[in-house]
């Protein structure tokens, strides 16, 4: 059972432009929210995190929307640069147990010059 | 300050034998938790360990195995060693239980 889902795969966006990743979840427990980057051969590094208590977080060109009725989170990136061309996971957390991150299986953002 | 480290980076085993993978916090941090990142998956959890206890475990069998350390380091031990333990096995850091966590790069475990 999924209880964290990105439904794209790879997108594809031009440098300047906005990316947009997106991540549904099921498990209404969860109210903490993390996105995380992966470079290949690194582990994944914190970008942005949300807490349920709040619909938008930002940080510089990161941007964290989060929409408990919809269940659906998403990070904007404005503008995308090539060094943002990384794959993006999406994580999730039920503070009460404070201890697993539950992840998606990530989105590979390619930014094109 | 030094982040999460882990050792070996890159491991070879056959099915049946014993791993054992290390891990060391960044600076100040004492709650480690250890993920299963299978090829193409997100990580899994296996477990978390907090002060040297167990705090939470993912569905992974009994073979899935862990200490920590009074210094807060940590080892992933896993016995008989089936072809699916064939991942990379993320460690990850953080300055208490429910803090953001913070990752090394991962043991790339192959098992044949």
């Amino acid at each position: 059972d999924q209880q964290v889902k990105q439904n794209s795969p790879s997108l594809s966006v031009q440098e300047g432009r906005i990316s947009i990743l997106n991540c549904d979840y099921t498990n209404s427990m969860f109210d903490y929210f993390l996105w995380y980057k992966k470079y290949p051969a690194e582990g994944p590094t914190f970008l942005i995190s949300i807490s349920s208590i709040k619909d938008k977080n930002e940080d510089g060109r990161f941007t964290v929307f989060l929409n408990k009725s919809a269940k659906h989170l998403s990070l904007h990136i404005v503008p995308s640069q090539p060094g943002d061309s990384a794959v993006y996971f999406c994580a999730a957390s039920d503070t009460g147990t404070a201890s697993k991150l539950t992840f998606g299986t990530g989105t590979r953002l390619q930014v094109t010059l | 300050e030094t982040g999460v480290t882990q050792s070996p980076t890159h491991l070879i085993k056959t099915r049946g034998q014993q791993v054992t993978l290390r891990c060391s916090s960044q600076s100040g941090h004492n709650t480690v938790s250890w993920y299963q990142q299978a090829l193409g998956q997100g990580p899994q959890f296996i477990f978390q360990y907090y002060r040297e206890e167990e705090n939470g475990r993912g569905n992974f069998p009994p073979r899935f195995s862990g200490l920590q350390f009074p210094n807060y380091s940590s080892e992933l031990n896993v016995n008989a060693l089936e072809l699916d333990d064939s991942a990379l096995y993320l460690c990850a850091s953080s300055l208490a239980k429910g803090d953001i966590q913070y990752f090394g790069a991962g043991t790339r475990l192959s098992v044949l």
